[in-house]
């Protein structure tokens, strides 16, 4: 299994609403990333998870939190999001930090 | 802190015709170098990757790239391009024992038949 699968594919929000991000892998890698990518950009650094502890935020307003229940699950947790963080969520992994990253497919998300 | 650069926003070339895409990169320190691609509407996908050894790697469809240390580079080749190679393509590098890998802006190849 050389996957790493992402739950929702899309997903529309309201500013008011709460929702969570899935991302999974059993590749047995000890390193799992955030990142977001706007149209037509590169992806964005949002966090990274180390042996399952945070080991970087890139300034990520609070709205947005990372959480790692075990070693092949992480969850991005979404709180009053603005429109501008509407955008394509992609999760990745690899064996340890920093060596070659496996993507998921991303989640669309759309605030309105 | 390492940065990369790719030299061109776009790339449109005809089908069967060679390309080549630019990356030159930043760092004080030893680097792992990376291509990725991105189809429409997909995560990123790696192509190919430097570690360590020999500077010349390929991937199982055809593209090679190079690392040339002392021109920080580490430019994608394909001596012969199909449409189906048009996507994104990102270089990417992260320095040894760091904790981040940097992406460049990316480059658009379009295949025209």
């Amino acid at each position: 299994d050389t996957e790493v699968t992402q739950t929702p594919k899309h997903l529309v929000m309201g500013m008011t609403n709460k929702k969570s991000l899935k991302c999974e892998q059993h590749m047995g890698h000890r390193a799992m990333y955030w990142y977001k990518q706007k149209a037509k950009k590169p992806p964005e650094l949002m966090f990274v998870y180390s042996y399952e502890k945070l080991s970087i935020n890139e300034s990520v307003p609070s709205r947005f939190s990372p959480e790692c229940p075990n070693s092949s699950l992480l969850n991005l947790h979404l709180h009053a999001l603005q429109p501008e963080d509407s955008a394509l969520y992609l999760c990745a992994s690899s064996q340890v930090l920093n060596t070659e990253a496996f993507f998921g497919q991303g989640t669309r998300l759309t605030v309105v | 802190a390492q940065s990369v650069t790719q030299l061109d926003s776009q790339v449109p070339v005809f089908e069967e015709a060679p390309v080549e895409l630019r990356c030159n990169y930043s760092s004080s320190v030893s680097v792992y170098l990376f291509w990725y691609v991105q189809y429409p509407n997909q995560g990123l996908q790696l192509l190919l990757k430097y570690l360590s050894g020999s500077t010349l790697v390929e991937s199982i469809n055809g593209f090679e790239a190079e690392f040339n240390k002392s021109q920080t580079s580490f430019h994608l080749r394909k001596p012969s391009v199909h449409i189906s190679d048009t996507a994104e393509y990102f270089c990417a590098v992260s320095e040894s024992g760091g904790f981040k890998t940097i992406f460049g802006a990316g480059t658009r190849l379009f295949v025209k038949a």
